[in-house]
């Protein structure tokens, strides 16, 4: 069965600094990858996929991932954190059986 | 239009008490999913229909927990006999079709309390 590793719990950034949240899959086969975003009290929200194609994934928000097959990774980025960006966020792989595995998830806090 | 609505939001339950918990789908949606999220942890899967068959019961941790949709639509999501250990958010999603790369969309989830 598929996993996932976020080895990161807890991250701070400064508002308007650079960010990146790292993702590991473990999988047989090419991958359905995901990053969702979740606010307090808040449900899961889509950042973004990945299942073929261009390995660089453009989202929503201003964050993009890139898959790399040879680190079995799908780190999330965005150049430029804003306040709000302050949430759980979760990466999660997909199979063909439709069973998504998610990651433990990691905080991010945003400092003003 | 609508998103995916769960009722309650928020469950106490006495330990050893029935609980159900209601999914209502994005309409016309053919998936449909329950996680369970403990505090501090990702949504660990739970099962999943298309339309009203249930296809994966995997994670479902015990035979206290049952899950139905009996018409296709809302699913019902039922622990019997509930134990602390059965406290945290169940999430439910939706998606389009049965296709792997679909996006699920979430609902807000129940927060079962067990005492």
């Amino acid at each position: 069965a598929q996993s996932v590793t976020q080895p990161d719990i807890h991250i701070t950034v400064s508002e308007g600094a650079s960010l990146e949240l790292r993702c590991n899959y473990s999988y047989g086969a090419t991958p359905y990858l995901f990053w969702y975003v979740q606010s307090p009290g808040q449900g899961l929200q889509l950042l973004l996929k990945y299942f073929s194609g261009d390995t660089l994934v453009q989202g929503i928000k201003g964050f993009e991932a890139e898959f790399k097959r040879s680190q079995s990774s799908f780190n999330l980025r965005k150049p430029s954190v804003h306040w709000s960006d302050a949430a759980e966020y979760f990466c999660a792989v997909g199979s063909n059986n439709n069973d998504m595995r998610f990651g433990a998830g990691t905080r991010l806090t945003v400092k003003p | 239009g609508a998103g995916v609505s769960q009722s309650p939001r928020y469950k106490v339950a006495k330990r050893g008490q029935d609980v159900a918990l209601r999914c209502d789908p994005i309409s016309g949606h053919v998936s449909l999913f329950w996680y369970q999220q403990a505090l501090g942890q990702g949504p660990e899967f739970l099962t999943y229909f298309q339309n009203e068959a249930q296809l994966d019961k995997s994670g479902l941790p015990s035979d206290r927990f049952f899950a139905e949709r009996p018409e296709g639509s809302v699913s019902t999501l039922k622990i019997q006999r509930t134990q602390q250990e059965d406290s945290a958010v169940y999430l439910c999603a939706s998606s389009l079709s049965g296709r792997a790369s679909n996006e699920q969309f979430f609902g807000p989830g129940t927060r079962l309390t067990v005492l």
